[in-house]
């Protein structure tokens, strides 16, 4: 079975700093989706980055970045230049192409960014 | 149309009582989900319906039932809950197409059970 890992409950940033998130999963299949989601709080969950485990590449979208290390199973986020809005819970999440419709979730990161 | 929707967004019920949650997309996904989320946890699977049929149910208590009476459309029926089922419930949804892809979330209902 898929597992995933976050060993970072909370963290703490300046504004206009940049953090990393850390993620470890564990998995025997060799192609996969990797996804961040973020929570913030008694607001909606979206979807923030996500990474297909055939391509190289590492995910960017504005702001957000991953590094995806394949061989570690290591999907890690960076958020550069950090704004209050990115106040919330962040969950790495899991996708197998298995059959399986489940998604696996890590436990969390609270994020605050600090004025 | 971009969007799950969740009604009520929020919930007081005792014990006794008969409620129902209502999930609704209109984007053609092939999947439905719901899910438990306690605070600060990350969300619990508790049934998923695939092409409007029930295909996983991660032996969640009779207390809740799920019902997907055509694809845009998703319920939970609540029966005599606990207090400790109080929670938010999240209804997701998953695009159409081979392989797996990102859900959708919708904002939830808030739960609470007295």
């Amino acid at each position: 079975a898929q597992t995933v890992t976050q060993s970072q409950p909370e963290m703490s940033v300046q504004e206009a700093e940049t953090v990393t998130l850390s993620c470890t999963y564990d998995t025997s299949e060799s192609n996969y989706y990797l996804f961040w989601y973020k929570q913030p709080p008694s607001r909606q969950m979206i979807l923030v980055i996500r990474q297909e485990a055939y391509k190289q590449q590492n995910a960017t979208e504005n702001r957000f970045s991953v590094n995806f290390q394949k061989a570690a199973k290591s999907f890690s986020l960076k958020i550069s230049d950090s704004q209050l809005g990115d106040t919330a819970m962040y969950f790495c999440a899991f996708h197998g192409q298995g059959g399986s419709e489940k998604l696996v979730f890590g436990k969390g990161t609270k994020l605050t960014v600090n004025p | 149309d971009t969007e799950v929707t969740q009604t009520p967004k929020h919930l007081v019920m005792g014990m006794t009582n008969k409620k129902s949650l209502k999930c609704e997309q209109h984007m053609g996904h092939r999947a439905m989900y719901w899910y438990k989320q306690k605070a600060k946890k990350p969300p619990e699977l508790m049934f998923v319906y695939s092409y409007e049929k029930l295909s996983i149910n991660e032996s969640v208590p009779s207390r809740f039932s799920p019902e997907c009476p055509n694809s845009s459309l998703l319920n939970l029926h609540l029966h005599a809950l606990q207090p400790e089922d109080s929670a938010l419930y999240l209804c997701a949804s998953l695009p159409p197409g081979q392989g797996p892809n990102e859900q959708y979330f919708g904002p939830g209902t808030r739960l609470t059970v007295t």
